[in-house]
């Protein structure tokens, strides 16, 4: 089965300043899709960015990047410039493209709380 | 379209009573997921449908829930005889699969359980 760990429960940052969310996954599959969504309090889940496996160019969108390193199976979200906005809950998550156990749902990590100080 | 929507959001119940959720996901979306969180700790999968069809259930989802969607738009999720540990946010989320291509899943609001 695929797992998903953050190991940041909090996390902190001052405003305009840069920040980066650690998390690692385990699985035996070779085609996914890894994901970071983030969770405002009392609000909806929505994606911030996902990066295909295949692809080794790591995504990038807007001030939202990752830094991903598949023989490691680590997969960090890194937030530039940050802003008050980007206070939420940020999960990690995979998801299996290719057949199998995993096709179709999504494997979250526990979750890292992100506050951002002005 | 304003996206996925749930009904309700909020739901007190006794313990041992039943309830029933409902989802609508956004329109033409053929693929509907089920989630459960507890607090603080992130969204595990229950099952999901491909329009009516429902092709996978987890091992969290016990003979105490059922879930449908009787004509591949909305879907309901029962929990008979409710029990404290069924205390949990209910996650909805939509997608559209077509053929081998990447599919986004687009979350709804929630519905938060509370069992007395």
């Amino acid at each position: 089965a695929q797992t998903v760990t953050q190991s940041q429960p909090e996390m902190s940052v001052q405003e305009a300043e840069t920040v980066t969310l650690s998390c690692t996954y385990d699985t035996s599959e070779s085609d996914y899709y890894l994901f970071w969504y983030k969770q405002p309090p009392s609000r909806q889940m929505i994606l911030v960015i996902r990066q295909e496996a295949y692809k080794q160019q790591n995504a990038t969108e807007n001030r939202f990047s990752v830094n991903f390193q598949k023989a490691a199976k680590s997969f960090s979200l890194k937030i530039s410039d940050s802003q008050l906005g980007d206070a939420a809950m940020y999960f990690c998550a995979y998801r299996g493209n290719a057949g199998g156990t995993s096709y179709g749902k999504l494997t979250f990590g526990q979750g890292t709380i992100l506050t951002v100080h002005p | 379209d304003t996206g996925v929507s749930q009904n309700p959001r909020h739901k007190i119940t006794k313990r041992g009573q039943n309830v029933t959720f409902r989802c609508d996901p956004i329109s033409e979306h053929n693929r509907l997921y089920w989630y459960r969180q507890t607090l603080g700790q992130g969204p595990e999968f229950l099952t999901y449908f491909q329009n009516e069809a429902q092709l996978e259930k987890s091992r969290l989802l016990s003979d105490r829930f059922s879930a449908e969607r009787p004509k591949g738009s909305f879907s309901t999720l029962e929990i008979q005889r409710t029990e404290q540990g069924d205390s949990a946010m209910y996650l909805c989320a939509s997608s559209f699969r077509r053929g081998s291509s990447y599919n986004e899943q687009f979350f709804g609001p929630g519905t938060r359980l509370t069992v007395l």
